[in-house]
């Protein structure tokens, strides 16, 4: 069975701290690689994708990919309180176009 | 980006009633939409697969006679909870996805919270 695997904390950073969100993946044939946000009672909003090898960066966020290691991570750097919210993980297996989510990482930023 | 709208934010009803949800992408064509449902500190678990002109697919246990689903057009489709009863209670999300197949990306409409007494 694929499987999307995230630690489902909580993670504790103070204010301005780098937070590390972590992810692995089971289907080596992943394709493509998704962050989300998601707010208590509120619906996911992308932050970011990836899909090659490497790092990616947008502002404050970089996302990490190691298909090698089947692991894809998200940096946030300068952590905000706004950022205290559940990071889910979402992969593309090969083969088709539906999304595995992760149970996701609740992080918490400590003002 | 790409919006995603969904109606009703919040619904409250009977036992054994029914209820639509319908999910619509305002500012792109979606030939394919999708349905989920998240309970409680859980994740988001995919209930069905809704192509425009055909058949929703269905996920393993999702009874397709209980969750309706028609996607109507490119930017509408309706998922209706048939004859609901309260274990049916849970946020459902739609999304849909932009034209852009090599990269797969969805986008989330603001969710339907469903009580059923």
């Amino acid at each position: 069975q694929k499987e999307v695997e995230q630690n489902s904390g909580p993670l504790s950073v103070p204010e301005g701290a780098i937070a590390s969100l972590n992810c692995t993946y089971s289907d080596r044939g992943s394709q493509s690689f998704f962050w989300y946000r998601q707010y208590s009672g509120k619906s996911p909003e992308l932050i970011m994708f990836i899909y090659s090898n490497g790092d990616k960066e947008d502002g404050r966020f970089t996302a990490q990919l190691n298909k090698a290691s089947q692991y894809v991570s998200l940096l946030i750097r300068d952590s905000q309180p706004s950022d205290s919210a559940t990071y889910l993980c979402a992969v593309v297996t090969s083969g088709t176009y539906k999304y595995i989510f992760g149970t996701g990482t609740r992080l918490k930023v400590l003002a | 980006g790409a919006v995603v709208s969904q109606h009703p934010s919040r619904v409250i009803c009977k036992s054994g009633t029914s209820v639509k949800i319908e999910c619509r992408s305002l500012d792109f064509q979606a030939t394919t939409m999708f349905w989920y449902r998240q309970f409680p500190k859980k994740s988001l678990m995919l209930m069905a697969t809704s192509n425009e002109g055909s058949k929703a697919t269905y996920e393993q246990g999702v009874e397709k006679d209980k969750f309706l689903i028609n996607h109507a057009s490119l930017t509408l489709s309706t998922l209706t909870v048939t004859s609901a009863h309260p274990e049916d209670s849970s946020f459902y999300i739609c999304s849909a996805s932009p034209p852009t197949p090599q990269i797969n990306e969805q986008f989330f409409g603001p969710g339907t919270r469903l009580t059923v007494l």
